[in-house]
Formats: C-alpha cells, sequence, structure tokens
C-alpha cells in the first residue's frame, strides 16, 4: 500500500541538540511539506519542497532545515535555534495538479526538555 | 497571505443529529480550492471533502457537506446524521490556484467536535 511513513513516532531529546524527523513516501508525488501543529493554532508550514533539490520556506522556517535529494524522502531537522520546539510534526505529500489534497503521514511528537 | 478562519474552537451534539461547522477565508484570488480535513485522536490527518472554487455546485460526500457562500469567502462543513466515529478536530483548509510553487495549504485552527451518545 501506498503511503507516507514519518519516523518515530515520539522523539524525545535534549535542549541544545539537533535532531532530525524522518519522512518517506512511496506515492511518486512530487511535492512534500512539513508542518508543526501546536494546540490551539491549527496547522502552520514549516517547509515545502516541489521537486528534487529545490525547497522553499513556509511561514514558521527560522530554527528548522531541510533537504530533498530524493524524490521519496523530505527529511526535517530541527536545530537548536528553534526556541520552542516541542510540537507534533506532520508531513505530507502531493501530486501536481490542480486540486491535488495533501496525504498526511501519522506524524511525529517532538518533546524536548 | 491568506487566511482562514474558524470561530468555533469547540462544538458537541448528539449523536444521530445534524451539526454545521464554520470557516471564513480571506483571499483576493477568484481561483482555487477548499478543504475540509478531519483529525480523530490517532491524529492522523484525513480528508473529508473539497470544493473547486469556479463550480457553483456544493460539494458532497455521503454524510457530509459542504455551503459554500464565494462572495461571503465562507465555507461551511454539514455533518448529517452524525455518528461518534466523527468525533474529532476538522480543519478548515485553502489552497492557491495551481501554478508552480504555489500549491500549498493554509490551515485554520480547527474546531474540536465532540458526538455525544
Amino acid at each position: 500500500d501506498g503511503g507516507i511513513t514519518q519516523s518515530p513516532k515520539y522523539l524525545f531529546r535534549k535542549e541544545g541538540q539537533n535532531v532530525t524527523l524522518s519522512c518517506e513516501q512511496n506515492l511518486n508525488h512530487d511535492a512534500m511539506y512539513w508542518y508543526r501543529q501546536d494546540p490551539g493554532q491549527g496547522l502552520r508550514l514549516i517547509y515545502y519542497s516541489q521537486i528534487v533539490n529545490d525547497f522553499q520556506k513556509g511561514d514558521i522556517a527560522e530554527g528548522y532545515s531541510v533537504s530533498r535529494e530524493k524524490k521519496e524522502s523530505f527529511p526535517l531537522t530541527v536545530t537548536s535555534a528553534q526556541k520552542n520546539p516541542t510540537a507534533f510534526y506532520l508531513c505530507a505529500s502531493s501530486s501536481q495538479g490542480k486540486d491535488s489534497p495533501l496525504h498526511f503521514g501519522n506524524g511525529t511528537r517532538l518533546t524536548v526538555t | 497571505a491568506q487566511t482562514v478562519t474558524q470561530s468555533q474552537p469547540e462544538m458537541s451534539v448528539q449523536e444521530a443529529e445534524t451539526v454545521t461547522l464554520s470557516c471564513t477565508y480571506d483571499t483576493s484570488e477568484n481561483n482555487y480550492y477548499l478543504f475540509w480535513y478531519k483529525q480523530p485522536p490517532s491524529r492522523q490527518m484525513i480528508l473529508v471533502i473539497r470544493q473547486e472554487a469556479y463550480k457553483q455546485q456544493n460539494a458532497t460526500e455521503n454524510r457530509f457537506s459542504v455551503n459554500f457562500q464565494k462572495a461571503a469567502k465562507s465555507f461551511s462543513l454539514k455533518i448529517s446524521d452524525s455518528q461518534l466515529g466523527d468525533t474529532a478536530m476538522y480543519f478548515c483548509a485553502f489552497m492557491n490556484p495551481p501554478n508552480f510553487g504555489n500549491e500549498k495549504l493554509t490551515f485554520g485552527t480547527g474546531t474540536r467536535l465532540t458526538i455525544i451518545p
């Protein structure tokens, strides 16, 4: 079955450490996205990529970095520069098209103490 | 920048009743797409229904339907014959026109819906 895999489901890190969240898709989608979800704030876009080796900042990119070396993979690194990294992170993908909905992974809950 | 507003943080309704969730948005575009996503306690995001702005007919998917009022920039979701499995967070989302590099969703803050047995 095609889908999006995010791992791990739960991640714990000490403050000051960088951490990378994994996102893999086998849907052959060109576009991939990272969203952050906080209580009462909905989903906010961190980074997105429309094609391999290219990506754009979303609304809250500060303190995050991404890479898109392969079509199937779009890892997100939460750096020590991110002031409030504890959140639920959702990865999504879509095919280029006029009304392509986003397909989401199951998310990663990151807790930084 | 587009904004999406969901003014009802929480709602509850008795099982089998009908409930309507509100969503308004702001855009200067004439063509765009609107979505409702459901997030149950498992936190998996599930597409409920979608609407293309240039289509006047309201979208329907089984018990789910929308009331799309383009002039008012309103996109409400109606759930008929509500079921316990409808308990979830519901997010309204807006997508820019399908130009390369511009296909990203902007979400509202969500409405937590509880179906009461």
